[in-house]
């Protein structure tokens, strides 16, 4: 089946710092999406994102789906950004999501 | 338009017991995903619903059941709990196949297995 896979695992970082998340999958595919999923376990969607860029606000993607990567950028982050970020992949016939591990971000103030 | 919503938000069961979850699908939406997240992971998938049919299925074992209703609200079961069966269990809605549509998640159902 796909793999996916997320660097980094952790990132901490100073409130107003830059960060880039990546995603690496190992077959096409032709759904990507971005999720953060805030403490309480809910995941929100960010971006569906299954190829090119997109940009909301502070938050942009770029999905390059011929060598099979994702990158979530994050400019002038907030504390409220804190959480864990998932990118997932569309897995086969039946359309389920596969999620890599997470990156794990602690914005401090 | 009205988001997913999951029913309870938290259960505590103990092992052996059977469980009921819950999940209204976002308005418009016609198939129902289920997945488990266990702590420090990414969700696993369990099992989608797409037109109250069973449409695919993931690698859990047949005591996880489903049903999807006429108005595309659906029901996760799960027999015999296990102390490995606690985890956050999520539901995602998405019209059509989540093959080239976006999923949408509920807020989630934590279960405790005693």
């Amino acid at each position: 089946g796909i793999q996916v896979e997320q660097s980094p695992p952790d990132l901490i970082l100073q409130e107003g710092a830059n960060s880039t998340l990546r995603c690496n999958f190992s077959d096409s595919v032709n759904n990507l999406q971005w999720f953060h999923q805030n403490p309480w376990g809910q995941l929100i969607n960010l971006f569906y994102i299954p190829s090119g860029t997109k940009q909301n606000g502070r938050l942009s993607a770029t999905t390059v789906a011929t060598e099979r990567y994702s990158l979530l950028y994050i400019s002038s982050s907030q504390t409220t950004d804190s959480g864990v970020y998932f990118c997932a992949v569309e897995g086969g016939s039946q359309g389920n999501l596969i999620f890599g591990k997470g990156t794990k971000l602690s914005v401090k103030p | 338009e009205t988001g997913v919503t999951q029913s309870p938000t938290h259960l505590i069961k103990t092992r052996g017991q059977q469980v009921t979850l819950r999940c209204s699908s976002q308005s418009g939406h016609n198939t129902v995903s289920w997945y488990q997240q266990a702590l420090g992971q990414g969700p696993q998938f369990i099992f989608q619903y797409y037109r109250e049919e069973e449409n695919g299925r993931g690698n859990f074992p047949p005591r996880f059941s489903g049903l999807q209703f006429p108005n595309y609200s659906s029901e996760l079961n799960v027999n015999a709990l296990e102390l490995d069966d606690s985890a956050l269990y999520l539901c995602a809605s998405s019209y059509g196949l989540a093959t080239y549509n976006e999923q949408f998640f509920g807020p989630g159902t934590r279960l405790t297995v005693l």
